[in-house]
């Protein structure tokens, strides 16, 4: 069964590095997003993404956050310059636009130092 | 603007108990409603979801859910659980009023413990 897969499953860095969190969505999909979980908080919306564009983006993607379908399989989440408020469980997801339903990835973990 | 309330951050549990996970809504048009499950160290898995054809929706594992507009609800049941349900359960929200978006708004999730 296809699946969405993100890498690398655990990322550590430094407080102004920059970082790039990857996912290949399921191929046959047409809406991609980031979510992101804080530990011990609820999964909070970041960015969709549509016809190679962001559809919406919520208040926590701000300038340091931008994503990129560079190559139509990839799906990408970069950071700029982490803060220490970056640490969270990074989730892509991808849905085919029927229903709405997004299939998860297994998630990043990023730990900023 | 839409959102979700999950009364109970903590639920537990016999096995071979009735599970009852609670989840109220609010959206101003016609809501999508979904619940996830999280094992630990896991991503989110689809259990259900109500797409607006039958309000009593069958999902995975034996859950079920079931969409009632008057109280703006969509509770997670399962008549008898097992040791492996164990785990986190998110329901979640989307809809069409943004157009080509459907972003899901999730609930601050519970925690279902299973007592043996």
């Amino acid at each position: 069964e296809p699946e969405v897969t993100q890498t690398p499953s655990h990322q550590v860095t430094q407080m102004g590095q920059e970082v790039i969190l990857r996912c290949v969505p399921i191929s046959n999909h047409l809406y991609f997003y980031w979510y992101r979980q804080i530990l011990g908080q609820k999964v909070e919306f970041l960015v969709s993404f549509y016809n190679n564009e962001i559809s919406e983006k919520s208040e926590i993607f701000d300038d340091q956050f931008s994503v990129e379908r560079p190559d139509g399989s990839n799906f990408t989440l970069k950071i700029r310059s982490t803060k220490l408020e970056d640490s969270a469980m990074y989730f892509c997801a991808s849905s085919p636009g029927n229903y709405n339903e997004q299939f998860f990835g297994p998630g990043t973990r990023l730990t900023v130092l | 603007a839409q959102s979700v309330t999950q009364l109970g951050s903590h639920v537990s549990v016999s096995e071979g108990a009735l599970v009852l996970l609670r989840c109220n809504y609010s959206s101003s048009v016609p809501p999508y409603l979904f619940w996830y499950v999280q094992y630990p160290n896991q991503g989110l898995q689809l259990l259900l979801k109500y797409t607006s054809a039958a309000t009593l929706v069958k999902g995975i594992n034996g859950f079920e859910a079931e969409f009632k507009k008057s109280e703006t609800s969509f509770h997670l049941t399962k008549p008898s659980a097992h040791m492996s349900d164990a785990a986190e359960y998110f329901c979640a929200v989307s809809d069409d009023s943004g157009g080509s978006n459907y972003k899901l708004t999730f609930g601050k999730g519970t925690l279902l413990t299973v007592n043996p």
